[in-house]
């Protein structure tokens, strides 16, 4: 059973809508993770939080917005997306942000119409 | 060349062998390995990492380092059917702004 939460499970949204994604993870790790996957490709780093603030930001392009309201909650704002978006969302947690042993969700399995 | 780089496959082993994953990497700064599973539709699990040179075993799984030939393998004994899968290889180094450098992945499949 993984500890990192993530819903909605599947989402398919229209290029003008906006949505989110949200994780929850119970481990009381520091540092939490936005990936995207698409088909037969390793994960594609977006963005790390580490102590509840942004550390990383991958140049990703601003229709993402990240959001971390506490130490155990990440959300991802989803604003005017492309089909090309169409992926699978993980997020991913670890015990901070030097620590490289990241946890994943099972993952948003997002579809851009 | 790529940072990580694993055979796509798919490599197939019959139930029972011993399946051997391999990685090699090219920055000689990279200092530690994770071995992730990852089943089709779902997301990558950890199941091995390993910072020293030489073997690491957890049940039926080898993680092994050889820093000399920038060389990262996974052995699994007893293969099952469950343990056909995506194995990633991730790696890590100095500059990387703690972030993980992945392999490409290896196809599984274990063939009853």
């Amino acid at each position: 059973d993984t500890e990192v939460t993530q819903t909605p499970k599947h989402l398919v949204m229209g290029m003008t809508n906006k949505k989110s994604l949200k994780c929850e993870q119970h481990m009381g790790h520091r540092a939490m993770y936005w990936y995207k996957q698409k088909a037969k490709k390793p994960p594609e780093l977006m963005f790390v939080y580490s102590y509840e603030k942004l550390s990383i930001n991958e140049s990703v392009p601003s229709r993402f917005s990240p959001e971390c309201p506490n130490s155990s909650l990440l959300n991802l704002h989803l604003h005017a997306l492309q089909p090309e978006d169409s992926a699978l969302y993980l997020c991913a947690s670890s015990q901070d942000r030097g620590d490289y042993e990241q946890y994943f969700g099972p993952g948003t399995r997002l579809t851009v119409t | 060349q790529k940072e990580v780089e694993q055979n796509s496959g798919p490599l197939s082993v019959p139930e029972g062998a011993i399946a051997s994953l391999n990685c090699t990497y090219s920055d000689r700064g990279s200092q530690s390995f994770f071995w992730y599973r990852q089943y089709s539709g779902k997301s990558p699990e950890l199941i091995m990492f390993i910072y020293s040179n030489g073997d690491k075993e957890d049940g039926r799984f080898t993680a092994q380092l050889n820093k000399a030939s920038q060389y990262v393998s996974l052995l699994i004994r007893d293969s099952q059917p469950s343990d056909s899968a995506t194995y990633l290889c991730a790696g890590t180094r100095m500059d990387s702004n703690y972030q993980l450098i992945w392999g490409a992945g290896t196809k599984l499949i274990i063939k009853p």
